[in-house]
Protein backbone atom coordinates (compact mmCIF):
# COMPACT_ATOMS: atom_id res chain seq x y z
CA UNK A 1 0.00 0.00 0.00
CA UNK A 2 1.10 3.20 -1.14
CA UNK A 3 2.20 5.52 2.42
CA UNK A 4 3.82 8.60 3.65
CA UNK A 5 4.89 8.81 7.49
CA UNK A 6 6.14 11.88 9.70
CA UNK A 7 8.26 9.81 12.41
CA UNK A 8 8.07 12.53 14.76
CA UNK A 9 5.38 14.13 16.25
CA UNK A 10 6.78 17.40 17.20
CA UNK A 11 10.51 19.16 16.20
CA UNK A 12 11.84 22.04 18.78
CA UNK A 13 14.35 24.28 17.15
CA UNK A 14 15.90 27.77 18.45
CA UNK A 15 15.55 30.50 16.33
CA UNK A 16 18.61 31.03 14.16
CA UNK A 17 19.00 27.40 14.02
CA UNK A 18 18.39 24.63 10.95
CA UNK A 19 15.47 22.86 11.04
CA UNK A 20 14.68 19.75 9.31
CA UNK A 21 11.21 18.05 9.67
CA UNK A 22 11.25 14.10 8.07
CA UNK A 23 9.12 12.17 5.73
CA UNK A 24 9.69 8.73 3.93
CA UNK A 25 7.52 7.30 1.55
CA UNK A 26 6.44 4.55 0.57
CA UNK A 27 4.76 4.37 -3.13
CA UNK A 28 4.74 2.71 -6.26
CA UNK A 29 6.39 4.50 -9.74
CA UNK A 30 7.39 7.72 -9.72
CA UNK A 31 7.08 9.38 -6.33
CA UNK A 32 5.00 12.82 -6.52
CA UNK A 33 6.13 14.12 -2.75
CA UNK A 34 4.40 17.49 -1.87
CA UNK A 35 4.97 19.66 1.78
CA UNK A 36 2.16 22.12 3.26
CA UNK A 37 2.09 23.84 6.30
CA UNK A 38 -0.83 24.56 8.35
CA UNK A 39 -1.42 27.77 10.86
CA UNK A 40 -3.98 27.79 13.40
CA UNK A 41 -7.64 27.67 12.33
CA UNK A 42 -6.16 28.04 8.61
CA UNK A 43 -6.09 25.25 6.20
CA UNK A 44 -3.17 23.84 4.68
CA UNK A 45 -0.90 25.76 2.07
CA UNK A 46 1.35 24.22 -0.33
CA UNK A 47 5.11 25.23 0.67
CA UNK A 48 6.91 22.69 -2.14
CA UNK A 49 6.74 19.70 -4.32
CA UNK A 50 9.04 17.05 -6.03
CA UNK A 51 7.99 16.11 -9.43
CA UNK A 52 11.50 15.14 -11.24
CA UNK A 53 14.88 16.53 -11.49
CA UNK A 54 16.67 17.92 -9.07
CA UNK A 55 16.73 16.24 -5.78
CA UNK A 56 16.97 19.62 -3.55
CA UNK A 57 13.65 21.37 -4.44
CA UNK A 58 12.85 25.31 -3.47
CA UNK A 59 10.21 26.49 -1.91
CA UNK A 60 8.21 29.07 -0.39
CA UNK A 61 9.24 31.22 2.78
CA UNK A 62 13.05 29.64 2.40
CA UNK A 63 11.72 26.50 2.90
CA UNK A 64 13.52 23.84 0.60
CA UNK A 65 13.50 19.51 0.56
CA UNK A 66 15.94 17.01 -0.43
CA UNK A 67 14.67 14.32 -2.26
CA UNK A 68 17.05 11.04 -1.54
CA UNK A 69 15.54 8.18 -3.42
CA UNK A 70 17.81 5.51 -1.92
CA UNK A 71 16.71 6.35 1.56
CA UNK A 72 12.66 7.24 0.17
CA UNK A 73 12.88 10.57 1.83
CA UNK A 74 11.61 13.72 1.24
CA UNK A 75 12.57 15.77 4.42
CA UNK A 76 11.66 19.58 4.55
CA UNK A 77 14.65 21.92 5.34
CA UNK A 78 15.27 25.28 6.35
CA UNK A 79 18.76 27.41 6.94
CA UNK A 80 17.71 29.56 9.75
CA UNK A 81 14.46 28.80 11.56
CA UNK A 82 12.30 31.71 12.70
CA UNK A 83 9.61 32.01 15.16
CA UNK A 84 7.14 32.67 12.61
CA UNK A 85 7.70 28.96 11.27
CA UNK A 86 6.03 27.20 13.89
CA UNK A 87 3.03 25.32 12.47
CA UNK A 88 1.95 21.80 11.43
CA UNK A 89 3.40 20.40 8.56
CA UNK A 90 2.25 17.85 6.32
CA UNK A 91 4.27 15.52 3.83
CA UNK A 92 1.95 14.50 1.04
CA UNK A 93 2.30 11.62 -1.67
CA UNK A 94 -0.06 10.22 -4.36
CA UNK A 95 -1.31 7.19 -5.12
CA UNK A 96 -4.67 7.32 -6.93
CA UNK A 97 -5.93 9.55 -3.82
CA UNK A 98 -3.87 12.15 -1.70
CA UNK A 99 -1.70 10.42 0.83
CA UNK A 100 -1.07 11.93 4.14
CA UNK A 101 1.58 11.81 6.49
CA UNK A 102 0.40 12.40 10.02
CA UNK A 103 2.06 15.76 10.66
CA UNK A 104 4.57 17.07 12.56
CA UNK A 105 4.22 20.11 14.70
CA UNK A 106 7.28 22.48 14.47
CA UNK A 107 8.12 24.63 17.41
CA UNK A 108 10.85 27.29 17.60
CA UNK A 109 11.40 28.97 20.29
CA UNK A 110 13.63 32.73 20.51
CA UNK B 1 -10.53 32.56 -8.94
CA UNK B 2 -11.90 32.14 -5.42
CA UNK B 3 -10.48 28.64 -5.38
CA UNK B 4 -12.17 26.22 -2.75
CA UNK B 5 -14.67 27.53 -0.94
CA UNK B 6 -16.13 25.78 2.33
CA UNK B 7 -19.57 26.74 3.36
CA UNK B 8 -20.71 27.02 6.84
CA UNK B 9 -17.35 27.67 9.01
CA UNK B 10 -18.84 26.88 12.06
CA UNK B 11 -22.01 24.97 12.82
CA UNK B 12 -23.50 23.53 16.09
CA UNK B 13 -25.56 20.67 15.10
CA UNK B 14 -27.67 18.55 18.19
CA UNK B 15 -27.43 14.70 18.20
CA UNK B 16 -29.48 13.09 15.13
CA UNK B 17 -29.64 16.16 13.09
CA UNK B 18 -28.57 16.00 9.65
CA UNK B 19 -26.77 18.56 7.78
CA UNK B 20 -24.42 19.35 4.46
CA UNK B 21 -21.16 20.79 4.05
CA UNK B 22 -20.59 22.58 0.71
CA UNK B 23 -17.37 22.46 -1.25
CA UNK B 24 -16.78 24.29 -4.33
CA UNK B 25 -13.85 25.03 -6.56
CA UNK B 26 -13.32 27.31 -9.48
CA UNK B 27 -9.96 25.89 -11.00
CA UNK B 28 -11.53 23.05 -12.95
CA UNK B 29 -10.00 20.11 -10.80
CA UNK B 30 -11.40 16.65 -11.57
CA UNK B 31 -10.16 15.23 -7.74
CA UNK B 32 -11.62 16.46 -4.97
CA UNK B 33 -11.76 15.04 -1.30
CA UNK B 34 -12.73 15.55 2.02
CA UNK B 35 -11.02 15.41 5.24
CA UNK B 36 -11.61 15.61 9.39
CA UNK B 37 -8.91 16.82 11.08
CA UNK B 38 -8.93 16.10 15.17
CA UNK B 39 -6.34 16.80 17.55
CA UNK B 40 -3.33 14.74 17.40
CA UNK B 41 -5.21 12.71 14.54
CA UNK B 42 -3.52 14.34 11.48
CA UNK B 43 -6.10 14.10 8.56
CA UNK B 44 -8.21 11.22 7.84
CA UNK B 45 -9.82 11.51 4.38
CA UNK B 46 -13.34 10.43 4.76
CA UNK B 47 -14.72 10.25 0.98
CA UNK B 48 -12.72 11.45 -2.55
CA UNK B 49 -13.92 11.93 -6.19
CA UNK B 50 -11.68 11.75 -9.10
CA UNK B 51 -14.69 13.10 -11.33
CA UNK B 52 -18.04 14.04 -11.84
CA UNK B 53 -20.55 10.58 -11.29
CA UNK B 54 -17.30 8.74 -9.09
CA UNK B 55 -16.74 8.79 -5.46
CA UNK B 56 -14.94 6.31 -3.39
CA UNK B 57 -14.59 6.09 0.46
CA UNK B 58 -11.81 6.60 2.51
CA UNK B 59 -10.96 5.41 6.45
CA UNK B 60 -13.52 7.20 8.04
CA UNK B 61 -16.77 7.34 5.48
CA UNK B 62 -18.88 5.79 8.15
CA UNK B 63 -22.09 8.17 8.65
CA UNK B 64 -21.48 10.52 6.05
CA UNK B 65 -22.58 10.58 2.27
CA UNK B 66 -21.34 12.53 -0.52
CA UNK B 67 -21.96 12.86 -4.37
CA UNK B 68 -20.75 14.45 -7.31
CA UNK B 69 -23.11 15.44 -9.99
CA UNK B 70 -20.86 18.87 -11.50
CA UNK B 71 -16.83 18.69 -11.47
CA UNK B 72 -17.39 21.98 -9.07
CA UNK B 73 -19.22 20.67 -6.25
CA UNK B 74 -18.64 18.17 -3.83
CA UNK B 75 -20.63 18.23 -0.88
CA UNK B 76 -20.57 16.16 2.73
CA UNK B 77 -23.34 14.85 4.10
CA UNK B 78 -23.60 14.27 7.76
CA UNK B 79 -26.78 11.57 7.44
CA UNK B 80 -27.44 11.63 11.42
CA UNK B 81 -24.97 13.95 13.27
CA UNK B 82 -22.94 12.09 16.39
CA UNK B 83 -20.84 13.64 19.16
CA UNK B 84 -17.94 11.78 17.31
CA UNK B 85 -18.54 13.82 14.76
CA UNK B 86 -17.16 16.80 16.27
CA UNK B 87 -14.45 17.96 14.29
CA UNK B 88 -13.23 20.21 11.83
CA UNK B 89 -13.72 19.53 8.03
CA UNK B 90 -11.87 20.17 5.14
CA UNK B 91 -12.02 20.70 1.44
CA UNK B 92 -9.26 19.77 -1.20
CA UNK B 93 -8.83 19.73 -4.62
CA UNK B 94 -6.25 19.26 -7.25
CA UNK B 95 -5.56 18.18 -10.81
CA UNK B 96 -6.10 14.64 -12.78
CA UNK B 97 -4.09 12.90 -9.80
CA UNK B 98 -3.30 10.24 -12.88
CA UNK B 99 -1.06 13.04 -14.09
CA UNK B 100 0.94 13.83 -11.02
CA UNK B 101 2.39 16.67 -10.16
CA UNK B 102 -0.27 19.10 -9.29
CA UNK B 103 -0.34 20.41 -5.46
CA UNK B 104 -3.97 20.42 -3.29
CA UNK B 105 -5.82 23.43 -2.75
CA UNK B 106 -7.82 23.91 0.64
CA UNK B 107 -10.47 25.03 1.68
CA UNK B 108 -10.43 27.27 4.99
CA UNK B 109 -12.23 24.28 6.66
CA UNK B 110 -15.34 23.94 8.67
CA UNK B 111 -15.60 23.25 12.47
CA UNK B 112 -18.09 20.91 13.57
CA UNK B 113 -20.12 20.94 17.14
CA UNK B 114 -22.32 18.02 17.59
CA UNK B 115 -24.33 18.39 20.96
Amino acid sequence: AQSVAQPEDQVNVAEGNPLTVKCTYSVSGNPYLFWYVQYPNRGLQFLLKYITGDNLVKGSYGFEAEFNKSQTSFHLKKPSALVSDSALYFCQGQGGKLIFGQGTELSVKP
Amino acid sequence: NAGVTQTPKFQVLKTGQSMTLQCAQDMNHEYMSWYRQDPGMGLRLIHYSVGAGITDQGEVPNGYNVSRSTTEDFPLRLLSAAPSQTSVYFCASSYNLGQGGSEAFFGQGTRLTVV
